[in-house]
């Protein structure tokens, strides 16, 4: 059964210091996705990582993938209060029957102050 | 283009009662799904289907049915709603792009039952 762990949950920053959240996973995956969910709305597709040693970055975010030890990392480089959010990182079943379905992380609750 | 439309925005039920949230997509994808989001715990897959005419289960089937219409459209069924089932509910549609799924969500339907 592949489980998706995120840590940390709840995450205090204040701007323009950098911040790590960190994804593990269970079973083989080529497939990581980071999602942003602002409260009260739905999730935005930030990031989809499909191979080892995969790095996307998008303005202040950073996100990369390492399969081996099956780890996905997204990285907050000087943090503005616009990053507030939630942030859950979810993972794709791997084989032909896998249709598309994710496992999701229990989200990190992401919170930007002066 | 109106991408993954959910029907009710909110909804509060009482124990026992019954109820369908409605889904509909209009980018023509095969796969769609049913997630619920409860705090703490990221999104849980309910049930999905991978083309018109078929549906699964997924990691947390009790209590709920679905139907597969046509392939715009996936609706979930609560028979006999519990205080359990108050949650947060969101569809989701699936495409293919380069190589990895992108789940393009409805905007939530949040489930309350008394």
């Amino acid at each position: 059964e592949l489980k998706v762990e995120q840590n940390p949950l709840f995450l205090s920053m204040q701007e323009g210091k950098n911040y790590t959240i960190y994804c593990n996973y269970s079973t083989t995956s080529d497939r990581l996705y980071w999602y942003r969910q602002d409260p009260g709305k739905s999730l935005e597709s930030l990031f989809v990582l499909l191979s080892n040693g995969a790095v996307k970055q998008e303005g202040r975010l950073m996100a990369s993938l390492d399969t081996k030890a099956r780890l996905s990392t997204l990285h907050i480089t000087a943090a503005v209060h616009d990053l507030s959010a939630t942030y859950f990182c979810a993972v794709g079943h791997a084989g032909g029957t896998s249709y598309g379905k994710l496992t999701f992380g229990q989200g990190t609750i992401l919170t930007v102050h002066p | 283009n109106a991408g993954v439309t959910q029907t009710p925005k909110f909804q509060v039920l009482k124990t026992g009662q019954s109820m369908t949230l409605q889904c509909a997509q209009d980018m023509n994808h095969n796969s769609m799904y049913w997630y619920r989001q409860d705090p703490g715990m990221g999104l849980r897959l309910i049930y999905y289907s991978a083309s018109e005419g078929t549906t699964d289960k997924g990691e947390v089937p009790n209590g709920y049915n679905v139907s597969r219409l046509n392939k715009r459209e996936f609706s979930l069924r609560l028979e006999s709603a519990a205080p359990s089932q108050t949650s947060v509910y969101f569809c989701a549609s699936n495409s293919w792009v380069a190589g990895a799924n992108v789940l393009t969500f409805g905007a939530g339907s949040r489930l309350t039952v008394l």
